[in-house]
């Protein structure tokens, strides 16, 4: 299957930084990619879907200003979080989907968010 | 073991004995479906899927089963291993609609 590589799998930051998350998808163009969220033993959230060289569509509810995404080609997606605070420690992940796959979405690694 | 997904989020089930995991979904006009495995710490892995116009897709050792008169999905998976125990969510996607939507997941263990 196709590969998604997502980086970095764990980061630590100072409440008040702002982090970047890259997904990138190695072996296909991947013209749509999505990002979600996951809290402890749930079901993974979309936060916003992104398709190459346009603007993100969020999910209602989730702050356009503070989880910025940009696909800025084909191969790499990323998601910053903004002035990180505790509340958005969590597990995030992204998917790709594109060239001969697509309809099948195949996921990255996800991140580790701990905001302290 | 059977798990019936909402109702019964965990499944623990004798190493080599069948699974049976449970989905049920909403979304009447939804064309494909596809079940994930999840293992602590990581991203879903694919395992199998299947369109609306089939009612049963066999893999390795894992079958999926379509039921659209009762909006049901469910993956079986034979001689189960220790491997098995994971987090397992199924997702379903409307036509034209680009997004996953995704169930709230059964965690299987596998009791060796």
């Amino acid at each position: 299957g196709a590969v998604v590589s997502q980086h970095p799998s764990r980061v630590i930051c100072k409440s008040g930084t702002s982090v970047k998350i890259e997904c990138r998808s190695l072996d296909f163009q991947a013209t749509t990619m999505f990002w979600y969220r996951q809290f402890p033993k749930q079901s993974l959230m979309l936060m916003a879907t992104s398709n190459e060289g346009s603007k993100a569509t969020y999910e209602q509810g989730v702050e356009k200003d503070k989880f910025l995404i940009n696909h800025a080609s084909l191969t790499l997606s990323t998601l910053t979080v903004t002035s990180a605070h505790p509340e958005d420690s969590s597990f995030y992940i992204c998917s790709a989907r594109g060239g001969a796959m697509n309809t099948e979405a195949f996921f990255g690694q996800g991140t580790r968010l701990t905001v302290v | 073991g059977e798990s019936v997904g909402l109702h019964l989020p965990t499944l623990s089930v004798q190493e080599g004995d069948n699974s049976i995991i449970n989905c049920a979904y909403s979304n009447s006009a939804s064309d494909y479906f596809i079940w994930y495995k999840q293992e602590s710490g990581k991203g879903p892995q694919f395992i199998i899927d299947i369109r609306s116009n089939m009612d049963k897709r066999q893999g390795q050792r894992v079958t999926v089963l379509l039921n659209k008169t009762v909006k049901h999905l469910s993956l079986q998976i034979a001689a189960t291993q220790p491997g098995d125990s994971a987090v397992y969510f199924c997702a379903e996607k409307g036509s034209g609609n680009e997004k996953l939507t995704f169930g709230t997941g059964t965690r299987l263990t596998i009791i060796p």
